[in-house]
Order: structure tokens, then sequence, then C-alpha cells
């Protein structure tokens, strides 16, 4: 199985500034046939399922802020919110679907300071 | 809009055996395959297995492998996840997800239900 990996668990904030979440995967989830990267990042608020918010990579799920952005290829993948708001305190986790089973970060909590 | 009506909470003794529903509206159940997906409290998510549609032939995670089995019903849109010999590490919260692809999985999620809580005590 891929092993992701995040980091920091967590990360304290202040409003209006920039949030960065790291994600590394046990081995390439770039499928050469396509040039994609087969990585999700989900939003999880207390109570809700996971919301998704990016998908290969670095495409927006519709109606996602542009706040939040994805880049990365390969192994090493990164989440920004370029200015931190209220609403986007939450866990964030990364996915691979590379390969079966899909398995995702451990989560990274998101705080206001 | 795509909708996944999980039934309700459930409390099993260690042992038993848990089989949760999840019905599915708002598209054409047949076009995407459908997933479970499990959360511990205070913990991560994990991926249970998935189910075509269409044939009914489900793959699942090696963890799971002899204790869990998914399955459909096409007539009603309706998806099962029954898992047996329950233990406290089972207790958990319990999603049914929908796959994004079309006719395909990709196994990135788009659409969940919202969840049944299933707690293992004595």
């Amino acid at each position: 199985d891929i092993v992701m990996t995040q980091s920091p668990d967590s990360l304290t904030v202040s409003l209006g500034e920039r949030a960065t979440i790291n994600c590394k995967s046990s081995q390439s989830v770039l499928y050469s046939s396509n040039n994609k990267n087969y990585l999700g990042w989900y939003q999880q608020k207390p109570g809700h399922p996971p919301k998704l918010l990016l998908y290969w990579a670095s495409t927006r799920e519709s109606g996602v802020p542009d706040r939040f952005s994805g880049s990365g290829s390969g192994t090493d993948f990164t989440l920004t919110i370029s200015s931190l708001q209220a609403e986007d305190v939450a866990v964030y986790y990364c996915q691979q679907y590379y390969t079966t089973p899909p398995t995702f970060g451990q989560g990274t909590k998101v705080e206001v300071k | 809009q795509v909708r996944l009506v999980q039934s309700g909470a459930e409390v099993k003794k260690p042992g038993a055996s848990v089989k949760v529903s999840c019905k599915a509206s708002g598209y054409t159940f047949r076009e995407f395959y459908m997933h479970w997906v499990r959360q511990a409290p205070g913990q991560g998510l994990e991926w249970m297995g998935i189910i075509n549609p269409i044939g009914g032939s489900a793959t699942y995670a090696q963890q799971f492998q002899g204790r869990l089995t998914v399955t459909r019903d096409t007539s009603t849109s309706t998806v099962y996840m029954e898992l047996r010999n329950l233990s406290s590490e089972d207790t958990a919260l319990y999603y049914c997800v929908r796959d994004s692809g079309y006719g395909e999985y990709l196994m990135y999620f788009r659409h969940w239900g919202e969840g049944t809580q299933v707690t293992v005590s004595s």
C-alpha cells in the first residue's frame, strides 16, 4: 500500500495569513501515460463528512474558493490556503488514488491563532 | 442533486455482525461505483471496499478480507456493507461514498453519505 504522510500534524495561523500543508507519498502517484498526479485533498469539519477540495493534485472542485490551491508532482505535494478565513478551520487530508487501496494521510488540523 | 442516505446508528456486542445500508438518489445508480470508508473516533480515514453497481462484484481492503461483504440492490439503488466478527476496534463512523468516475472507478470522492455510527461494546 502507498503510505501518505502529512506535515505538520497541526497548524495555527492568523486570519488572513497563508497556511501550507505538505503531503508525501511513499511512491510516485504520477501516471506517466497521462501526466496526471492521482492525488486529492479533502477538508473535514467537525460532525461532517470530508469535502473534496482538489483532485489531480491541483484541479479545484466546483465551488471551492480560489484561496485553496494545490501543487507538487510525483511524491511531494502541497495544499495552500492563501488567506486563512475563520471558516477554514478544519482537518485536511490528502489521498492518493493511483493504486488500490486508495490511502489517506493522517490529517492536518488547521486552527486560527 | 446526489444524495446518499445511510441507515441509523448501531450498537453491537463483540463477535456480532452489522449491516449498514446506503440509498442513493439524484443520479443513475448503475453509472457510478460505490465505496465504503470508515473513520474511528478522532482518527483518519480508512478505505474498506468498492462495488461495481452493474455486475455487483466487489473488492475489499486486505485487512477486511473474509469478514466484509458489500452488496447492492439495483431495484432500490441501495448499497449494503456487512461487517462480521466485530471487535471494539471496529467502533467507527462508516461512510458510503460515490466514486467520481463515470462508468469507471477513479477512487477520488466527491459525494459522501452523512455516516453511520457503529459502536461495538460488551
